[in-house]
């Protein structure tokens, strides 16, 4: 199972708005609507921000958002903050198997 | 409070075994699909694999790259997840992660803090 493929970077200023895509195939990302994203800051666990496509779980704001269109999932995040500055990594179901993409560094100007 | 602490990390040569252990606490561990997640020294994100619950049989996937190689398991009665590494390699050095995956879902909504393997010579 390939990993799936994510920009290596994206940047955006203050209140802006970003969008980070996520390309796969239709044995996961355009087979299923199971895409999560994932926040990892520089030393710290992964965490959840979106899960089956576009929920969001409580307490994460609703600055972000996800979608999905054939085998490309998008996250968009919106009125970019400083603390959103991070990696993210999107993740699919794939059958028997779970295939994360390579990872977005998020530079916020 | 859900809480995932994992264990048993270290340095060991290529070739070698360890185990290591994840303990659960705050929820049901029983009721969970439970995965492992490693992630090479600045590099992305790689599952590792999956133990299913008791309902589910307590089946395993493994990513292709550990099959045969690795074994998880795991401990209802002690809320404790468990991965063995064998016959390991340079290339498995990574920091290693438990992951809670949701009830009736196929997301990781909880993660613990990770434990690092370093695998060399």
């Amino acid at each position: 199972q390939s990993a799936l493929t994510q920009p290596r970077s994206v940047s955006g200023s203050p209140g802006q708005s970003v969008t980070i895509s996520c390309t796969g195939t239709s044995s996961d990302v355009g087979g299923y609507n199971y895409v999560s994203w994932y926040q990892q800051h520089p030393g710290k666990a992964p965490k959840l921000m979106i899960y089956d496509v576009s929920k969001r779980p409580s307490g994460v704001p609703d600055r972000f958002s996800g979608s999905k269109s054939g085998n490309t999932a998008s996250l968009t995040i919106s009125g970019l903050q400083a603390e959103d500055e991070a990696d993210y990594y999107c993740c699919s179901y794939a059958g028997s198997s779970v295939v994360f993409g390579g990872g977005t560094k998020l530079t916020v100007l | 409070e859900v809480q995932l602490v994992e264990s048993g990390g270290g340095l060991v040569q290529p070739g070698g075994s360890l185990r290591l252990s994840c303990a659960a606490s705050g929820f049901t561990f029983s009721d969970h699909y439970m995965d492992w997640v490693r992630q090479a020294p600045g590099k992305g994100l790689e599952w590792v694999g999956r133990t299913r619950n008791k309902a589910n049989s307590y089946t395993t996937e493994y990513a292709a790259s550990v099959k045969g190689r690795f074994t998880i398991s795991r401990d209802d009665s002690k809320n404790s997840l468990y991965l063995q590494m064998n016959s390991l390699k340079t290339e498995d050095t990574a920091v290693y992660y438990c992951a809670r995956v949701a009830v009736g879902a196929l997301h990781f909504d909880y993660w613990g803090q990770g434990t690092l393997v370093t695998v060399s010579s």
